[in-house]
């Protein structure tokens, strides 16, 4: 059954420095989404990106944060200078149609010290 | 900002019973829920959905209610089996289409007592 994958699972980098998390959505998923959850808190949105451009963000997404479809098949989300409260499970999810539910990766686990 | 709302963080269950969880939310613009499941190490995985024109839909052991007037919905898992414990999120939708963002509640952990 096709899967959304994300790399690394666990990734753990130094305040200020940069991070690229990554995704493979399902093959022919159009719509694209990243959401985060810190640890013991709800799973919160973060953006959503159809035909190679941003849909949505939420007030998290700052300038801080981007993301790009830079193939046809890897999503990927950059932070380019992590903050300590970076730290949360980020996960990509990817949705075929107007009508499907969105289907989820099993997560970057994302560590800021 | 807590627009949906799971005030049971945790529930226990005995297997063959029925495990009841429940979620209410605030934005009387949300017109589609959902309920998700996730284990340990992995992400969210799609269990039932609802749309607000209906107040019921059943999926083999999984009923979801929606009491729109009183802004409140639940899961019932019957008979609950020790697979089912997992973390259950409610989430809302705006509208039931692609690029529509999922707003979650703080989830539910179920545990199903053999």
């Amino acid at each position: 059954e096709p899967e959304v994958t994300q790399t690394p699972s666990h990734q753990v980098t130094q305040m200020g420095q940069e991070v690229i998390l990554r995704c493979v959505p399902i093959s022919n998923h159009l719509y694209f989404y990243w959401y985060r959850q810190i640890l013991g808190q709800k799973v919160e949105f973060l953006v959503s990106f159809y035909n190679n451009e941003i849909s949505e963000k939420s007030e998290i997404f700052d300038d801080q944060f981007s993301v790009e479809r830079p193939d046809g098949s890897n999503f990927t989300l950059k932070i380019r200078s992590t903050k300590l409260e970076d730290s949360a499970m980020y996960f990509c999810a990817s949705t075929r149609d107007i009508s499907d539910e969105q289907f989820f990766g099993p997560g970057t686990r994302l560590t800021v010290l | 900002d807590q627009q949906v709302k799971q005030n049971s963080p945790s529930l226990s269950v005995q297997e063959g019973r029925i495990s009841i969880l429940n979620c209410d939310y605030t934005n009387s613009m949300f017109d589609y829920f959902l309920w998700y499941k996730k284990y340990p190490a992995e992400g969210p995985t799609f269990l039932i959905s609802i749309s607000s024109i209906k107040d019921k839909n059943e999926d083999g052991r999984f009923t979801v209610f929606l009491n729109k007037s009183a802004k409140h919905l639940s899961l019932h898992i019957v008979p609950s089996q020790p697979g089912d414990s997992a973390v259950y999120f409610c989430a809302a939708q705006k509208q039931r289409f692609g690029n529509e963002k999922l707003t979650f509640g703080t989830g539910t952990r179920l545990t199903i007592i053999p």
